[in-house]
């Protein structure tokens, strides 16, 4: 079973809202990560936990803030957001986070900001 | 530092005809390569993946080999259908990356009947 889960799976939001996006996965890997992905573009990386901690963080705004609380489990958490963050918001795994580590994306959340 | 060049699309192509998907690398180290595939609204599919010179990753009729002298991984299918309409991201990731995929800017195919 190669499934990463996403929850939820479209959110509209103000810019002075608080709100968390969650990844689940229970195939035992190691490394999480969260990508930005606008229309027509390839995904952008913007963290990556490794053995539950943050290792790698692409200088993502503060607005932005992941949390890995166990290793099956991965959140992002959004306050004030502005309207160029609307994307779609990808959480990924993989079994140690080495180079060559083949990632398996979920199926990700659609995010408005109005 | 390291990158990927695919051609670009939309490529538009009858069903029952031949695919090619040109995908050529840069990397400093020796790196692990992959095809993604989106299907509209949906998150990324990993498709195949080869991680050392000469191999051939394969699925669904879809195949790509690794070829280091001319740093390429060429996605190919012998005969696409309509289902195969989707976007397709060739990546790569090395040893030293920290795992980061760098990925190509993605090919649009569109496949009619």
């Amino acid at each position: 079973d190669t499934e990463v889960t996403q929850t939820p799976k479209h959110l509209v939001m103000g810019m002075t809202n608080k709100k968390s996006l969650k990844c689940e996965q229970h195939m035992g890997h190691r490394a999480m990560y969260w990508y930005k992905q606008k229309a027509k573009k390839p995904p952008e990386l913007m963290f990556v936990y490794s053995y539950e901690k943050l290792s790698i963080n692409e200088s993502v705004p503060s607005r932005f803030s992941p949390e890995c609380p166990n290793s099956s489990l991965l959140n992002l958490h959004l306050h004030a957001l502005q309207p160029e963050d609307s994307a779609l918001y990808l959480c990924a795994s993989s079994q140690v986070g080495w180079g060559g580590d083949t990632q398996y994306f979920g199926p990700g959340t659609r995010l408005t900001v109005l | 530092g390291d990158s990927v060049t695919q051609m670009e699309g939309p490529v538009t192509l009858s069903e029952e005809a031949f695919l090619t998907i040109n995908c050529t690398y840069t990397a400093t180290g020796y790196p692990s390569l992959f095809w993604y595939v989106q299907y509209p609204g949906e998150g990324l599919q990993l498709l195949l993946k080869a991680t050392k010179a000469d191999d051939k990753g394969s699925n669904k009729g879809f195949e790509a080999t690794y070829r280091k002298e001319t740093t390429s991984f060429h996605l190919e299918k012998g005969s696409v259908q309509v289902s195969d309409s989707a976007v397709y991201f060739c990546a790569l990731s090395t040893t030293g990356g920290g795992n980061k995929l760098t990925f190509g800017t993605g090919t649009q195919l569109k496949v009619e009947l």
